[in-house]
């Protein structure tokens, strides 16, 4: 089946710094989407994805849709203490609703 | 403008007992989407609900089993509980004419199965 490898599997970083992760994919997706999940929460949406090429930012956020449709990245820019936590990206290869998930990435950030 | 909202919070349950999960939608939106999220893992799709009906499944077996009432709500059943059902259950709900596929999820379940 349809599979995400998603890397960093986890990162450890200081205040201020630049951060970036990348998903790939053994098969196209239409829609990539990225969420953050804090410890006891379910994951909430920060930034969706529909073109290939696409770049959107969020912030200090910015994700891409690469131009093969098999990889997505997500850049933070000065992280921040409240960015800690744990990343996924997410793919849709249709019009249903199944979204395909990454391992995640966990993020620890020292002040 | 409520979120996503699920119960209960945490479960106990014991094997080859059956469990029931709750789940209400964001207000406006009318699709519902379970997954399955096992410790260090991206949830797993388990199935969406859409009209009252069962949309699309995921690799799960029968014992898991939804349902979907006429205010949108959405419960997950499961069945024969197994030591290896324990994880948390995540709701998602969207709307069906909205931005495709942002689904927004609620806080989870966390059923532990002994």
């Amino acid at each position: 089946g349809q599979q995400l490898n998603q890397s960093p599997q986890s990162m450890f970083i200081q205040e201020g710094e630049d951060v970036s992760m990348n998903c790939t994919s053994s098969s196209i997706f239409n829609t990539w989407l990225w969420y953050k999940q804090d410890p006891g929460e379910g994951p909430v949406l920060l930034i969706a994805l529909y073109k290939a090429g696409e770049l959107t930012s969020n912030g200090r956020l910015t994700a891409q849709f690469g131009i093969t449709r098999k990889d997505s990245f997500l850049n933070i820019s000065a992280s921040i203490p409240s960015d800690v936590g744990i990343y996924f990206c997410a793919g849709n290869s249709g019009n249903t609703g199944k979204l395909i998930f990454g391992q995640g990435t966990t993020l620890q950030v020292k002040p | 403008d409520a979120g996503v909202t699920q119960s209960p919070t945490h479960l106990i349950k014991t094997r080859g007992q059956q469990v029931t999960l709750r789940c209400s939608p964001k207000s406006g939106h009318d699709t519902v989407s379970w997954y399955q999220q096992a410790l260090g893992q991206g949830p797993q799709f388990i199935f969406q609900y859409y009209e009252e009906e069962e949309r699309q499944r995921g690799n799960f077996p029968d014992r898991f089993s939804g349902h979907q009432f006429p205010n949108y709500s959405s419960e997950l059943n499961v069945n024969a509980l197994l030591l290896g059902d324990s994880a948390l259950y995540l709701c998602a709900s969207s709307r069906a004419g909205g931005p495709a596929h942002e689904q927004y999820f609620g806080p989870g379940t966390r059923l532990t199965v002994t």
